[in-house]
């Protein structure tokens, strides 16, 4: 398997514009979490599915901010519209959620809102 | 809802010697404790957990213990080595609804191993 891949892994785009990251989970997991790396907030949880159902989004900043899983396989988290404080690393990562488990990081992707 | 703390939040060590690194968590119900490494422009991974009917773990170089009572948990690693730098988090999960684990992190170390 070739881990958890997500899509872009940089994006560079205006204020204003949307923008869409995607991700595939590893095979046969059933847990997605997407989460935004800045220097200043860390390590910070938007959003976490389980069996392609929103569990908690409590983390999601604002209603700019969705988050989908279409499949079991596949989620995507849509910035609309993008401000530049939205700049940060997004990472997705997948986990097989029987219990407190790994979970897989995705290489992430670098935004950017000029 | 579970809140993390990591201290410190940068640590220089000298090869060879020790470093420690302590998290405390809020809620007493997280019942697992994950730490990853995230190496400069790289994606977090896991080098070692502890689950709450575990006082201490160690896997050659890296010890991690766990105080349930106090909640804090330490990462203790050994003989640091230049490829040891990165940054390490700590986080705390629960079974949260759906049955999965809403996985919480600290802040971060930043850990700097001087030749």
């Amino acid at each position: 398997d070739a881990g958890v891949i997500q899509s872009p892994r940089h994006e560079v785009t205006e204020m204003g514009q949307e923008v869409t990251l995607r991700c595939k989970l590893i095979s046969g997991h059933n847990s997605l979490f997407w989460y935004r790396q800045t220097m200043m907030r860390g390590l910070e949880l938007l959003i976490y599915f389980n069996n392609n159902v929103p569990i908690d989004d409590s983390g999601m900043p604002e209603d700019r901010f969705s988050a989908k899983m279409p499949n079991a396989s596949f989620s995507t988290l849509k910035i609309q519209p993008s401000e530049p404080r939205d700049s940060a690393v997004y990472f997705c990562a997948s986990s097989l959620g029987q219990g407190p488990t790994e979970a897989f990081f995705g290489q992430g992707t670098r935004l950017t809102v000029v | 809802g579970e809140n993390v703390e990591q201290h410190p939040s940068t640590l220089s060590v000298q090869e060879g010697d020790s470093a420690v690194i302590k998290c405390t968590y809020s809620d007493s119900a997280s019942n697992y404790f994950p730490w990853y490494k995230q190496e400069l422009g790289k994606r977090p991974q896991l080098i070692i957990d502890i689950r709450s009917n575990v006082g201490e773990k160690k896997d050659q170089r890296i010890a991690v213990t766990l105080n349930k009572t106090a909640k804090h948990f330490s990462l203790h690693i050994t003989e640091t080595q230049p490829e040891d730098s990165a940054v390490y988090f700590c986080a705390a999960s629960k079974k949260g609804g759906g049955a999965t684990n809403k996985l919480i992190f600290g802040t971060g170390t930043l850990l700097a191993v001087q030749p």
